[in-house]
């Protein structure tokens, strides 16, 4: 069976300083792969999604960057942590765009 | 525009007091309607996907129903451990919509 996992859980991070989280998938073979960010109130928004290796599409402009090195791995970038974002941001894949998507237990950041 | 709306916001039953809850779309071109349960600090987890109106799934107190512009998530006489909050997305095979949310607690 397929397994999603996100590190870390939590995090605590100054303003100006860099960001990197993680995620895997496990179980399957060339998942589509999403980053979202959950503010309370305002459901999810979609920040990235990769249909494969290197190739990423962004739905938002902001201070945030995904990349894809491998076939199960996505990372969330940051050179400058901003306040605004703060909030809960959760991975997902799926095996196709009209498939359901499936989600890690997400990261909660936190900038000071 | 593509918009998602669910209600109530939030819901409080007694334990054994079964309800619905609400997910209504306004999108060109359902390709499929997901409902999730997400319970705190926790990711979302997949329950139903809904294809086409008058589609239903079931899953133990749970049942999920279609029609061309909302979507009714069932519980039937809840227990305390349904206690979460429920999301639904809709795909229109280029986005995902997700609704904010129905938060639900179950009362024994």
């Amino acid at each position: 069976s397929q397994t999603i996992h996100q590190w870390p859980a939590t995090l605590v991070q100054p303003v100006g300083s860099p960001l990197s989280l993680e995620c895997t998938v496990e179980g399957t073979s060339n998942p589509n792969l999403y980053w979202y960010r959950q503010a309370a109130g305002r459901g999810l928004q979609l920040l990235f999604y990769s249909v494969g290796i290197g190739q990423i599409s962004s739905e938002v402009p902001q201070n945030l960057s995904a990349s894809r090195p491998q076939d199960r791995q996505f990372i969330l970038s940051s050179k400058k942590l901003l306040l605004s974002d703060s909030g809960f941001y959760l991975c997902a894949w799926s095996l196709g765009s009209l498939q359901p998507q499936h989600f890690g237990d997400g990261t909660r950041l936190s900038i000071l | 525009e593509d918009q998602v709306t669910q209600s109530p916001e939030a819901l409080r039953l007694q334990e054994g007091e079964s309800s619905s809850l609400n997910c209504s779309y306004t999108v060109s071109g359902l390709r499929g309607l997901f409902w999730y349960r997400q319970d705190p600090g926790k990711g979302p987890e997949f329950l139903f996907t809904l294809y086409s109106a008058g589609e239903e799934k079931e899953k133990e107190r749970l049942k999920a129903t279609l029609t061309k512009k909302e979507s009714f998530l069932h519980i039937t006489a809840p227990k305390p451990e349904d206690s979460a909050t429920y999301l639904c997305a809709v795909n229109t095979g280029n986005q995902f919509y997700f609704g904010t949310g129905t938060s639900l607690t179950v009362i024994p």
